[in-house]
């Protein structure tokens, strides 16, 4: 059983098109993220969702928005895609927003925009 | 502004020589301390977490060790299968989760 399944894995589009990466957790944690990783390896956490709150929204440009229909879900939505989106982006649960911060995190969609 | 360093950037090891990865850290209130093991193409797989200076935790070769500026991991005779990019992140105050970029090693048999 996958406990944090994000789709699609890879993800290959245009500039200017609108794209959404999905992702889902079966653990019953409290508390979503989005990170996204560059080729430097850094991860940047872009959003946190506890029980579909949003609860970080870090400076990310208001093309990325996230949805979350249920705190099993958290997606991810972006518009107007430039070449400097292209990266790996992370899904991750963990069962709070606190000190036991233990986070799983799913296999990563690697998006490229051309 | 906190900050999380680690070092070094990469690390070649034959397979049984024992060595240490640092994670430095400067932090407005360390509420801990996390190391993860993210193999290619994969995402982060947690390994430790440590919440205050002199704590020590070992899973199998790894060992982790906190003090009040860094953190290290202790491979002990690593195995090629320990081979690896490992992540260091620390949670502050605010509850902020800061990453540090890795230490990716590198076991030859």
């Amino acid at each position: 059983d996958t406990a944090v399944s994000q789709t699609p894995k890879y993800l290959v589009t245009q500039m200017g098109n609108d794209k959404s990466i999905k992702c889902e957790q079966n653990l019953g944690h409290d508390t979503m993220y989005w990170y996204k990783q560059d080729s430097k390896k850094f991860l940047k956490i872009m959003f946190s969702y506890n029980n579909k709150e949003l609860i970080i929204n870090e400076t990310v440009p208001n093309r990325f928005s996230p949805k979350s229909p249920d705190k099993a879900h958290l997606n991810l939505h972006i518009n107007s895609l430039e070449l400097g989106d292209s990266a790996v982006y992370f899904c991750a649960s963990s069962q709070d927003a606190g000190e036991d911060t233990e986070a799983f995190f799913g296999q990563g969609t690697r998006l490229t925009v051309v | 502004e906190d900050q999380v360093t680690q070092s070094p950037e990469a690390l070649r090891l034959q397979e049984g020589e024992s060595s240490s990865l640092n994670c430095s850290y400067t932090v407005s209130g360390l509420r801990g301390l996390f190391w993860y093991r993210q193999d290619p193409g994969k995402g982060p797989e947690f390994l430790f977490t440590l919440y205050s200076a002199g704590e020590e935790k070992e899973k199998e070769r790894l060992k982790a060790t906190l003090t009040k500026k860094e953190s290290f991991l202790h491979i002990t005779a690593p195995k090629p299968e320990d081979s690896a990019t490992y992540l260091c992140a620390v949670l502050d105050s605010n509850y902020q989760l800061i990453w540090g970029a890795g230490t990716k090693l590198i076991i030859k048999p």
